[in-house]
This record gives structure tokens, sequence and C-alpha cells, in this order.
């Protein structure tokens, strides 16, 4: 079974402060996802990186997927108050498991004006 | 226009009973899925249904029982409700061949008394 720690689980920031959310497994993806939640909304995809050692920019939020695809971190510089909300990770297994994803247990931003 | 839509988004019962959760998608994906997501966000997939046909079963009670009359739509059955069922469900689904993005809908706020 693959698994994926996501940490911190909650994160409680000033506005401008920067924070780094981390995605930790000891199973190889093929593709790791970061999705954000809005509150009673479902998921949407942020970004998707498949290549290891890959960095994808999104304005202020910065990704990173591991050398050896076992892990991803999401950087955001400059935190406002519309950042706010649940960023869950996600690993793709890839192959046969048609798509088949293991989500990490999210972390709950707040950005405080 | 609403890409996956679920219905109905909320849902309070009585423990025992049984009800029904749908799911359209108008996006022309082949693949589709139910997750359930618990009160601490954690979001696991149950099932998942490419072209009508049931591929991934998680470890779910067999409760739970899912059905795709065609492609574009996935619904869910859940017969003598329990406690422990209260949660929110997600559809998602995903174009299969290459992208592993899945589009989520806003999610069945289910609640068992």
């Amino acid at each position: 079974t693959q698994l994926l720690e996501q940490s911190p689980q909650f994160l409680s920031i000033q506005e401008g402060e920067n924070l780094t959310v981390y995605c930790n497994s000891s199973s190889v993806f093929s593709s790791l996802q970061w999705y954000r939640q809005e509150p009673g909304e479902g998921p949407v995809l942020l970004v998707t990186v498949v290549t290891g050692g890959e960095v994808k920019k999104l304005k202020r939020l910065t990704f990173q997927f591991g050398d050896a695809r076992k892990d991803s971190s999401l950087h955001i510089t400059a935190a406002q108050p519309g950042d706010t909300g649940l960023y869950l990770c996600a690993g793709a297994a890839g192959g046969t498991s048609y798509g088949k994803l293991t989500f990490g247990q999210g972390t709950i931003l707040t950005v405080h004006p | 226009d609403t890409a996956v839509s679920q219905t109905p988004k909320y849902l309070v019962t009585q423990m025992g009973n049984d009800k029904s959760i749908k799911c359209e998608q108008n996006l022309g994906h082949d693949t589709m899925y139910w997750y359930k997501q618990d009160s601490k966000k954690f979001l696991k997939i149950m099932f998942s249904y490419n072209n009508k046909e049931l591929i991934i079963n998680e470890t779910v009670p067999n409760r739970f029982s899912p059905k795709s009359p065609d492609k574009a739509h996935l619904n869910l059955h859940i017969n003598s409700l329990e406690l422990g069922d209260s949660a929110v469900y997600f559809c998602a689904s995903r174009a299969s061949g290459g992208e592993e993005t899945q589009y989520f809908g806003p999610g069945t706020r289910l609640l068992v008394l």
C-alpha cells in the first residue's frame, strides 16, 4: 500500500509570510499532483509534476518533485488571505493503476490579514 | 457549464436507511471515481469505473454498491446506513490514456443520525 505523509497538518500564518508544505513517501510515483480545496467544494488541481527534480511555478506557488519521485513540496511566497484553504498532495501510481490517486492527509492553511 | 455534478449536495438521514448519490460528468471522460472524505479531511478512494466496468474496488463494506449505467454516470447506493458513513463523498472523472488529472464534483455531505 502506498502512503503519502503530508506535513504540516495545520498552518496559520500572517499575510506576507512564506511557507512550505511537504509530501513524503517511501514509494515511487509516476506523477504527483497538488490540489486545493475550498470549503464546500471539491478539490481543484493546481499542478502535476512528472519528472524527478522538476520544478513548476504558478505565480507565487512553487512546486518541486524529488529526484527519486518519492516526495514533493509546495512553497508559497508572500502568502495572501486568498491562499487560505486545504492543500492536498496526491500521488499517481501509473501503469495499470487506472489513475488511482493516493492522497496525503492535507494541510489546512489559514493566512491572516 | 458544470463539468462534474453530484446530487444531492446535502443528505441527512436516519441509521438503517438506504440512500443513493448520483454523479454525472460532461467532459467525455471514460473513467470515474468515488472518494470518501472524513472529518479530518482525508480523501480516500472507494471505487473506480472505466467504460462502465469496475476497475478499482478498495476495502469498502458491501453495503456500498456503485453502478455505472453509462460512462458519463456513476451512482453510489448505500444500504443500511451507519453513523460511521457520515462524510463527504466526492465523485471524480478522468480521461484515460496519459493525463492523470482528475476533475472532482462539489461533493455530497452525508449525515447519518
